[in-house]
């Protein structure tokens, strides 16, 4: 039982260039989460999925696309990367329908994105 | 809207000590989570403790417990007999029920002077 995994750990970009973030749980969690993190602004949240197939916006969605084909795995697009797209990115899972446990999340342990 | 409050950015124990993290929150609601979570040098983001609205007794995990003062909306972390490895940034988050999304603070940098 991995918890939640993220790849990759670290990347460069430059400015222009595409990339995808790849989440996956094996919790048989229904929602997942993609958030950033920035010095002293905690965690906002870009995107949520609340199942297989379905995505919704979060605080901050502007400049990211997800897509959630499988319920195991969100992924997080940047189509023309930014510097101010350089943050760190963290996913995380909520609620089986067998434990319950919807309000708690489990989070990944982080990727570190540098756009230059 | 609702917003999550850290107005401690540092702080700073001696081992074995305790320290007090502070957090205030703004809701309309009645019912709804609040939660902090640890994040050490890792990165990883780990739950310490939670705290379901509706129940009056506060919640306690070995050496952390919280002081859930509702009508206030204020919601302290206590670390009793602190350790070198509770060194990190604690953030306060809450969760409204029925709502998927979590608030968090803007966090809180925990120092431990050995």
């Amino acid at each position: 039982n991995a918890g939640v995994t993220q790849t990759p750990k670290f990347r460069v970009l430059k400015t222009g260039q595409s990339m995808t973030l790849l989440c996956a749980q094996d919790m048989n969690h229904e929602y997942m989460y993609w958030y950033r993190q920035d010095p002293g602004m905690g965690l906002r949240l870009i995107h949520y999925s609340v199942g297989e197939g379905t995505t919704a916006k979060g605080e901050v969605p502007d400049g990211y696309n997800v897509s959630r084909l499988k319920k195991q795995n969100f992924l997080l697009g940047l189509e023309s990367a930014a510097p101010s797209q350089t943050s760190v990115y963290f996913c995380a899972s909520s609620y089986s329908i067998s434990s319950g446990g919807q309000e708690t999340q489990y989070f990944g342990p982080g990727t570190r994105l540098l756009v230059l | 809207a609702q917003t999550v409050t850290q107005s401690q950015p540092e702080m700073s124990v001696q081992e074995a000590e305790t320290v007090t993290l502070s957090c205030t929150y703004d809701t309309s609601e009645s019912d709804y989570y609040l939660f902090w979570y640890k994040q050490p040098p890792s990165r990883q983001m780990i739950l310490v403790i939670r705290q379901e609205a509706y129940k009056q007794q506060n919640a306690t995990e070995n050496r952390f417990s919280v002081n859930f003062q509702k009508a206030a909306k204020s919601f302290s972390l206590k670390i009793s007999d602190s350790q070198l490895g509770d060194a990190a940034m604690y953030f306060c988050a809450y969760r409204k029920t029925s709502y998927d999304k979590v608030i968090f603070g803007p966090g809180t940098s925990l120092s431990v002077i050995p």
